[in-house]
């Protein structure tokens, strides 16, 4: 049971345009998002993060969007660049949750050609 | 500040045998948990330890498990190892693991079961 769902496997855009990564969850008791990027041979590294109180977080050239009604989230990178070619993963967790549990999609593998 | 490290990077092993991950966490972090990576599945949230107790359980089989020790330093095991068993071990680390923590990840251990 995937309760966070990455649908695209890969996105490839141009530097310098937009770059939408999608990510649609299923479980109603998430109210926490994040979206971590990962390299090769390296571990995730926080990018963004949203509470469930809001349906917009920005920082510089990432913005982050949430649509509770539609259990659907989304991850604008504006201008992209080709140091953001990574793999995106979006991860979710709930407070009732006691302690640190993530879940994770399956990753959105990003290439921005020069 | 150094960053959560985790040994071995690397580690070939056969059927049925059994193997032990270590990760040590940023100083002054007391939440550690694993996670299992393989591709098209995304993270899989393995389990969490914090002050030497484990806090939650992923969805895995009793082969794997894991303990945490004083210093917060977390072992994980593996036993009677399997090929669906290879993945990216990786192990974070949070200062108490509230659900709105970032977590930071270590670069991870890639596991091969021939």
């Amino acid at each position: 049971d995937q309760q966070v769902k990455q649908n695209s496997p890969s996105l490839s855009v141009q530097e310098g345009r937009i770059s939408i990564l999608n990510c649609d969850y299923t479980n109603s008791m998430f109210d926490y998002f994040l979206w971590y990027k990962k390299y090769p041979a390296e571990g995730p590294t926080f990018l963004i993060s949203i509470s469930s109180i809001k349906d917009k977080n920005e920082d510089g050239r990432f913005t982050v969007f949430l649509n509770k009604s539609a259990k659907h989230l989304s991850l604008h990178i504006v201008p992209s660049q080709p140091g953001d070619s990574a793999v995106y993963f979006c991860a979710a967790s709930a407070q009732e949750t006691s302690g640190s549990r993530l879940t994770f999609g399956e990753g959105t593998q990003l290439t921005v050609n020069p | 500040k150094a960053g959560v490290t985790q040994t071995p990077r690397y580690l070939i092993k056969t059927r049925g045998q059994q193997v032990t991950l270590s990760c040590s966490p940023i100083s002054g972090h007391r939440s550690v948990s694993w996670y299992q990576q393989t591709p098209g599945q995304g993270l899989q949230f393995l389990f969490e330890y914090f002050s030497e107790t484990q806090r939650n359980k992923g969805n895995f089989p009793g082969r794997f498990s894991g303990r945490q020790f004083s210093n917060s330093r977390s072992e994980m095991n593996v036993s009677t190892l399997e090929l669906g068993d290879s993945a990216l071990y990786l192990c974070a680390s949070s200062l108490v693991g509230f659900t709105n923590e970032k977590l930071f990840f270590g670069s991870g251990t890639q596991l091969s079961v021939l």
